[in-house]
């Protein structure tokens, strides 16, 4: 009964490949973000969808497409990657409504080698 | 433009001692504050929030917080340190009238407690 579960836990892929993470909540919220955290633990917002429609991209390179199917559902595709790439992915999720919390997920380490 | 300062990115206390992770925030409008704990290897989870009912806020785990308009600072306290408090905070702010939630974070405090 995980609130934001994400998959794969861990990516571990070469330069190049084509790879997807994938997001799903069970809050019933309407907005579904992806943040990376950096080697030096920094957090920063990459993209946020309400309702399946993208709200916030954050000057993101095109390889990066997020793909929200439904609005429980909120996927993260990336290609041709690179090695600054390497990073932990973070899914989250809150309700539409101001002021509330972000629910996160458990996270997805990608390492590109 | 809004931003979180987190002063300190290492903090040391021993076991009983009083815990203090500092922020500062600018914000053109009237912040959101929110501060965020992360155990190794895992996700954010919430440790409390300020959205303007009180300034004054409690979290879980006996953490607390008090938001200064006056000071720009919504710093975390915790009267007696614990063990299991070992991890990285962080501190993060979003905009009351902007029209999403877009979390801007701090860039974090590593927490260490001694026996």
């Amino acid at each position: 009964d995980t609130a934001v579960s994400q998959t794969p836990k861990y990516l571990v892929t070469q330069m190049g490949n084509d790879k997807s993470i994938k997001c799903e909540q069970n809050l019933g919220h309407d907005t579904m973000y992806w943040y990376k955290q950096d080697s030096k633990k920094f957090l920063k917002i990459m993209f946020s969808y309400n309702n399946k429609e993208l709200i916030i991209n954050e000057t993101v390179p095109n390889r990066f497409s997020p793909k929200s199917p439904d609005k429980a559902h909120l996927n993260l595709h990336i290609n041709s990657l690179e090695l600054g790439d390497s990073a932990v992915y973070f899914c989250a999720s809150s309700p539409q409504d101001r002021g509330y919390e972000q629910y996160f997920g458990p996270g997805t380490r990608l390492t590109v080698t | 433009a809004q931003s979180v300062t987190q002063l300190g990115s290492h903090v040391s206390v021993s076991e009983g001692a009083l815990v203090l992770l500092r922020c500062n925030y600018s914000s053109s409008v009237p912040p959101y504050l929110f501060w965020y704990v992360q155990y190794p290897n895992q996700g954010l989870q919430l440790l409390l929030k300020y959205t303007s009912a009180a300034t004054l806020v409690k979290g879980i785990n006996g953490f607390e917080a008090e938001f200064k308009k006056s000071e720009t600072s919504f710093h975390l306290t915790k009267p007696s340190a614990h063990m299991s408090d070992a991890a990285e905070y962080f501190c993060a702010v979003s905009g009351r009238r902007y029209n999403t939630d877009k979390l801007i974070f701090g860039t974090g405090t590593r927490l260490q407690v001694f026996p």
